[in-house]
């Protein structure tokens, strides 16, 4: 089983869309968990942070749910600079430092 | 804001040739990594450190040595290059332990090396 897996898409939403992706993480340890979106041809940047709580950021908001393992993320009002592969991103184990990428799921929205 | 920075944009190497790639950040970080990324397959650590002259393995370090004699400043080399090392290396940074707090990272624009 993959450390962190996320359905790879693509999800292609028209403008103003609500689209939410999920990721399933392995470890149980695991105390980090992100959200990174990637550009095409670029390096991944920081979206945000998921905490316990869940947290919210403008249009994105994110989720986690330790007892099933997942981490959630919506994305409301979708715009065209949306247009990303976002990837989920979990601390793993060992050690806190180094983290586990997903592969991304990618969208694309529309006019 | 962190900044990263990586020595090359693009990159053409012919096999066996021996290769550097540089990182250097500014925000003091503990934490540097090289990873790789290939179509499919995501972003794959190769090496990691979490301070001056210390290197962990990561998933697929094989092919690969890093040097980190300062801080900011994490190389890595592949010793012999070979076509099945073209690929896109990104090299990105974090805080560390000592610091506390959650360990996201911070990326370089990436390298495209490509090995003929």
């Amino acid at each position: 089983r993959k450390e962190v897996e996320q359905d790879p898409g693509p999800f292609n939403v028209p403008e103003g869309a609500t689209v939410a992706f999920n990721c399933t993480y392995s470890n149980s340890a695991s105390q980090s968990f992100f959200w990174y979106r990637q550009d095409c041809r670029k390096e991944p940047k920081l979206l945000m942070s998921v905490y316990s709580s869940g947290n919210e950021d403008g249009r994105f908001t994110a989720q986690l749910n330790r007892a099933s393992q997942y981490i959630s993320l919506l994305i409301r009002d979708s715009k065209l600079s949306d247009s990303a592969t976002y990837l989920c991103v979990v601390n793993g184990a060992g050690t806190a430092s180094k983290l586990t990428f997903g592969t991304g799921t990618r969208l694309q929205v529309t006019l | 804001d962190v900044k990263v920075t990586q020595s090359s944009r693009y990159l053409v190497k012919r096999t066996g040739e021996k290769v550097f790639l540089e990182c250097v950040q500014d925000m003091d970080h503990e934490n540097m990594f090289w990873y790789r990324q290939d179509p499919g397959l995501g972003l794959r650590l190769i090496y990691f450190s979490y301070d001056v002259k210390m290197k962990e393995k990561g998933d697929i370090p094989e092919g690969y040595s890093v040097s980190r004699e300062k801080k900011e400043r994490f190389s890595l080399i592949l010793e012999s290059a070979s076509t099945n090392q073209t690929s896109m290396y990104l090299c990105a940074s974090s805080w560390g332990r000592t610091t506390g707090g959650s360990y996201e990272q911070y990326f370089g624009p990436g390298t495209r090396l490509t090995v003929t």
